[in-house]
């Protein structure tokens, strides 16, 4: 079992439109989650980071954390062709180290 | 332009051959990540810093990979011996005192043939 899954895609979505990305995790002690934008042939672009239960909004862009379903989503309102990228989900056990052990992304093509 | 910086950007190399990598963290960042990005997969965790001191290395990070970060500011990071499967694109990211976000730089892309 990877430590965090999500669905590879390509997730469509019209323009103006919800987009939904999903993510779930292994280990039960993570306490830090972030989603990563990811542009093709780009490095990885903070956009959400996330710590308690609930829903966490910037702007058009909503994280939502259920620890104990160990299942982390992003909702993306409005969707514009710029949002389309890779999302990655990286989750994080704080402490000392607090490395990063992230999914294999999942790409969301909004269409016109 | 105040982000984190990697140099070089693009790196071809033989096999066998030795290479270099440079990263440039965000000025008070005292925390310093590299991590290995394949096509198609997420970034892996090779190892951490903190200030100068290398604080955990990854499995990942065999004995021909080696990371320093002198006077706790910039890092390298070498790969001696290149072989094919090291082409990836290797990134950098650094934290700020008291937070756990990481910013990550432009990556450097190396490409073993």
């Amino acid at each position: 079992q990877k430590e965090v899954e999500q669905n590879s895609g390509p997730l469509s979505v019209p323009e103006g439109a919800i987009a939904s990305l999903n993510c779930t995790y292994s280990d039960r002690v993570s306490q830090s989650f972030f989603w990563y934008r990811q542009y093709s042939g780009k490095s990885p672009e903070l956009i959400m980071s996330i710590y308690s239960n609930g829903d966490k909004e910037d702007g058009r862009f909503t994280a939502q954390l259920n620890k104990a379903s160990q299942y982390v989503s992003l909702l993306i309102r409005d969707s514009q062709p710029s949002d389309s990228a890779t999302y990655l989900c990286a989750v994080g056990v704080t402490g000392t180290a607090s490395k990063l052990t992230f999914g294999t992304g999942t790409r969301l093509q909004v269409t016109l | 332009d105040t982000g984190v910086s990697q140099d070089p950007r693009h790196k071809i190399t033989k096999r066998g051959q030795n290479v270099t990598f440079r990263c440039d963290p965000i000025s008070e960042h005292n925390r310093l990540y590299w991590y290995r990005q394949t096509l198609g997969q997420g970034p892996e965790f090779l190892t951490y810093f903190q200030n100068e001191a290398q604080l955990e290395k990854s499995r990942l990070l065999s004995d021909r990979f080696s990371a320093e970060r002198p006077k706790g500011s910039f890092s390298t990071l070498e790969i001696q011996r290149t072989e094919q499967g090291d082409s990836a694109m290797y990134l950098c990211a650094s934290i700020p005192p008291n937070s756990y976000e990481q910013y990550f730089g432009p990556g450097t892309r190396l490409t073993v043939t």
